[in-house]
């Protein structure tokens, strides 16, 4: 299973763009980058997911090197509310289904 | 409407008690899991069923049993509960085994002393 690796913690301003690195060079041709975030005394909330394409949803963008081997999730303009630890996970699909292995992640604090 | 609910949401219990956890997705959703969050907050698959069928048991202890009565519902029994149980175990389900999307439950703090 490729694993990720990701800053402990990053500060945003308000209203704007949160850059979030991920470190995934292991990764192998089949797997997939997702992202998840926790907000405090919250479960972990799906963002967003990609295979080698840049992908846009209205929560986030995912920026995806050419070799795979690192990604960015952006927020583009930041709100307090953004405030969570951010997984970058690749995804484990085993034999058995659909395992989602979560690091420690990023935390983001987005201040005012 | 809540679309994975687990209650209790906090609980404290002494040691050698045996307690459930219950959880229950209105999404109609075939695949529901367990997780578990420790004090690092590292967050670990326990188990994953799917149209009621057990499907991964990531070498959780036997005291922690897992039961899917129907496929809306998947509970989490633990017998003998040890100091180490202590946690936030999160419900989640997705529409098939191999979603990309898992929507989780706003977790159980499970306290045991």
């Amino acid at each position: 299973d490729a694993k990720t690796t990701q800053p402990p913690s990053m500060d945003c301003a308000e209203g704007r763009a949160a850059n979030l690195p991920c470190n995934h060079s292991t990764i192998s041709g089949n797997e997939y980058v997702y992202w998840y975030r926790q907000i405090h005394s919250q479960g972990p909330q799906y963002i967003i997911h990609g295979l080698k394409n840049n992908e846009t949803n209205e929560m986030a963008s995912l920026i995806i090197t050419e070799d795979r081997k690192s990604s960015t999730l952006i927020l583009p303009h930041a709100t307090l509310r953004d405030t969570a630890v951010y997984y970058c996970i690749v995804r484990v699909w085993g034999e058995y289904g659909n395992k989602l292995a979560f690091g420690a992640g990023t935390i983001l604090r987005v201040k005012s | 409407d809540t679309a994975v609910s687990q209650t209790p949401k906090y609980l404290v219990t002494q040691m050698g008690n045996d307690k459930s956890i219950k959880c229950e997705q209105n999404l109609g959703h075939d695949t529901m899991y367990w997780y578990k969050q420790d004090s690092k907050k590292f967050l670990k698959i326990m188990f994953s069923y799917n149209n009621k069928e057990l499907i991964i048991n990531e070498t959780v202890p036997n005291r922690f049993s897992p039961k899917s009565p129907d496929k809306a519902h998947l509970n989490l029994h633990i017998n003998s509960l040890e100091l180490g149980d202590s946690a936030v175990y999160f419900c989640a389900s997705s529409q098939v085994l191999d979603s990309y999307t898992i929507y989780f439950g706003e977790g159980s703090w499970l306290t045991v002393v």
